[in-house]
């Protein structure tokens, strides 16, 4: 069964600053796809970036970045030059290729503040 | 373009009651669809799933029921419902992105049971 892990419950960060949230995962199946999602207080679930489990490179979307380190089975988001409207939840999901219907699990999330 | 649709926006139901909410898909066809669940301040938990008409996947034992009448469309039902029912029910669907499928939300519906 596969498992998403975010530790850090909420952060807060100065605007204009960059910030790391930090995911593990655990599976057994080599083919798998990352997911970061954010999902602001009005609850709607915005795509931000994936990763491929055979990526070489880490995957970069503006100022997302994905720091796969596949080996430690981490997909940390950095969101560089914060700004106010970074606040929200972030959610880290994987989808296992394998397994019918394309299903994410989620991790628990992480709420970011961005301070003025 | 393709939008996901919900409805309601918001609900408060009594505990004992029916319920019915409704996804539908605009601008794509023989989508993959999913009801999720979110608790307050929590992830999202994955309800049910379907690859085509009348073809459901539960993934939590639970008094919902889903269905899927139309291609493009998505409803989750139940009989009775309880206390722990109340969340955030968010829908999604699947598109091809040319290396891997992604998932689009709809706005969500939020009830609260009472």
């Amino acid at each position: 069964a596969q498992k998403i892990t975010q530790t850090q419950p909420g952060m807060f960060v100065q605007e204009k600053e960059a910030v790391t949230l930090d995911c593990t995962y655990d599976t057994s199946d080599p083919s798998y796809g990352l997911f970061w999602y954010k999902q602001p207080s009005s609850g709607e679930m915005i795509f931000l970036i994936y990763q491929g489990s055979y990526d070489q490179q880490n995957a970069t979307e503006g100022r997302y970045s994905l720091n796969f380190q596949k080996a430690r089975k981490s997909a940390n988001l950095v969101i560089s030059a914060s700004q106010l409207g970074d606040s929200a939840m972030y959610f880290c999901a994987m989808s296992d290729f394998k397994a019918a219907g394309n299903k994410l699990t989620f991790g628990g999330g992480t709420r970011v503040l961005v301070k003025p | 373009s393709q939008t996901i649709h919900q409805w309601p926006a918001t609900l408060v139901q009594p505990v004992g009651s029916p319920l019915s909410l409704e996804c539908t898909v605009e601008g794509t066809s023989n989508p993959n669809l999913y009801w999720y669940r979110q608790a307050a301040g929590r992830g999202l938990q994955l309800l049910f799933y379907s690859v085509g008409i009348g073809q459901i996947s539960s993934e939590v034992p639970q008094n919902l029921s889903a269905s899927r009448p139309q291609d493009r469309q998505f409803i989750l039902s139940s009989k009775k419902l309880l206390l722990s029912d109340s969340g955030f029910y968010l829908c999604a669907w699947t598109r091809w992105r040319g290396s891997h499928n992604e998932q689009f939300f709809g706005p969500g519906t939020r009830l609260t049971v009472l």
